[in-house]
């Protein structure tokens, strides 16, 4: 049990466009999930706290819209990166809360030619 | 001070020998600890999660946590070069029950 899934695994945009990234729950019910993004050889940074209903908790230094999140239903959280820029190019990683932990979706790979 | 501390290693280990992995963390008040193993290219995928004191065994791998020391160690026994990975501690910092800081990661190699 506990897998998430992401789509796509890997995008490649030109710059000034938007990117949406779908995150999904497929045999439990989240109401909370995490987004990541990971550069090369560095740890995961926290984006941004997904919640059910709610309106999405950013860290500090995210751009809220820049990176627009929509967590409508208990399976499904978006990740619109916005009028990406290469500096946007990153993996992104979604994870989705059950019980005390987080569970990873595969990642999705973004480059912004 | 980072709030949670790995080692980053590298670490190597010759392949049957017990791989020993080590993370510190800030927060006192933290109750649960995970330990997530993440290859290249690839997400963190959970390994081992741990509440109490102690150690906690789940096939050939150990978790340890000391709350008076805030330490919690992952023990890889028998490493096999498949364990070859980074591996993350985590544990939820500053209040929140549900997110979780993450180390920057040990590099461990087995080798063959």
């Amino acid at each position: 049990g506990a897998v998430v899934s992401q789509h796509p695994s890997w995008v490649i945009c030109k710059s000034g466009t938007s990117v949406k990234i779908e995150c999904r729950s497929l045999d439990f019910q989240a109401t909370t999930m995490f987004w990541y993004r990971q550069f090369p050889k560095q740890s995961l940074m926290l984006m941004a706290t997904s919640n059910e209903g709610s309106k999405a908790t950013y860290e500090q230094g995210v751009e809220k819209d820049k990176f627009l999140i929509n967590h409508a239903s208990l399976t499904l959280s978006t990740l619109t990166v916005t009028s990406a820029h290469p500096e946007d190019s990153s993996f992104y990683i979604c994870s989705a809360q059950r019980g005390e932990g987080q569970f990873f979706g595969p990642g999705t790979r973004l480059t912004v030619l | 001070q980072k709030e949670v501390e790995q080692n980053s290693g590298p670490l190597s280990v010759p392949e049957g020998a017990i791989a020993s992995l080590n993370c510190t963390y800030s927060d006192r008040v933290s109750q649960s600890f995970f330990w997530y193993r993440q290859y290249s290219g690839k997400s963190p995928e959970l390994i081992m999660s741990i509440y109490s004191n102690g150690d906690k065994e789940d096939g050939r791998f150990t978790a340890q946590l000391n709350k008076a020391s805030q330490y919690v160690s992952l023990l890889i026994r028998d490493s096999q070069p498949s364990d070859s990975a980074t591996y993350l501690c985590a544990a939820p910092i500053g209040g929140s029950a549900r997110q979780l800081t993450f180390g920057s990661g040990t590099q461990l190699t087995v080798l063959p």
